[in-house]
């Protein structure tokens, strides 16, 4: 199993403005994956970000609104840049895959 | 078409009562799946793995069809903790695929 730690668990801000998200696995992990899931909806992966390498982008989503980090193992960022209120979502990353994923605690964040 | 497909709910059912969730999946290369539950304000967490033989967890039964690329979900004498959303999920080469998702309440 894997613990991972989500900060801000939640946010408001201004339009035009960036917001980071950081996620801490306690273990070690190759993939970690960044999710975004809008009122009422299911979760669309946005990226999935392997250290050492650049993160892998899902079709609508690009790195300059969302640039990740993965600087190691257990530790990723995802930050949505230029804000508008149609990124008002919650924003969960995720480790595992084949046979259980676990997910932080997610990130509401509302912009106005 | 969506990669994952379910029933768009809601299901409002009593106390006690049986409830089935089906999903449907369209990548025939999928290796693996699951349901997962969802509270509101909560994050996603694994209910149970779905096999092609069928597997029961208590209250909670899951069967796989491969070949119709079927999911189903039972849940037997409703809880009033049941109430959730229910997530049918596909995995392919660690790519999880969410479907959008099955609201459950159950009711005294």
């Amino acid at each position: 199993s894997a613990v991972i730690s989500q900060k801000p668990s939640r946010d408001i801000c201004q339009r035009g403005t960036s917001l980071t998200i950081q996620c801490q696995v306690d273990s070690q992990v190759t993939m970690m994956f960044w999710y975004r899931q809008q009122p009422g909806q299911s979760l669309t992966l946005i990226a999935t970000a392997n250290q050492g390498s650049e993160a892998t982008y899902e079709s609508g989503f690009v790195i300059d609104k969302f640039p990740i980090s993965r600087p190691n193992l257990t530790f990723s960022t995802l930050t949505v840049s230029n804000m508008s209120p149609e990124d008002s979502s919650i924003y969960l990353c995720s480790v595992g895959g084949v046979t259980e994923a676990f997910f932080g605690q997610g990130t509401r964040l509302t912009v106005v | 078409r969506k990669e994952v497909e379910q029933d768009p709910g809601p299901f409002n059912v009593p106390e006690g009562a049986t409830v089935a969730f089906n999903c449907t999946y369209s990548n025939s290369a999928s290796q693996s799946f699951f349901w997962y539950r969802q509270d509101c304000r909560k994050e996603p967490k694994l209910l149970m793995s779905v096999y092609s033989s069928g597997n029961e967890d208590g209250r909670f039964t899951a069967q796989l069809n491969r070949a119709s690329q079927y999911i189903s979900l039972l849940i037997r004498d409703s809880k009033l903790s049941d109430s959730a959303t229910y997530l049918c999920v596909v995995n392919l080469n660690n790519d999880m695929r969410f479907g959008a998702g099955t609201r459950l309440t159950v009711k005294p």
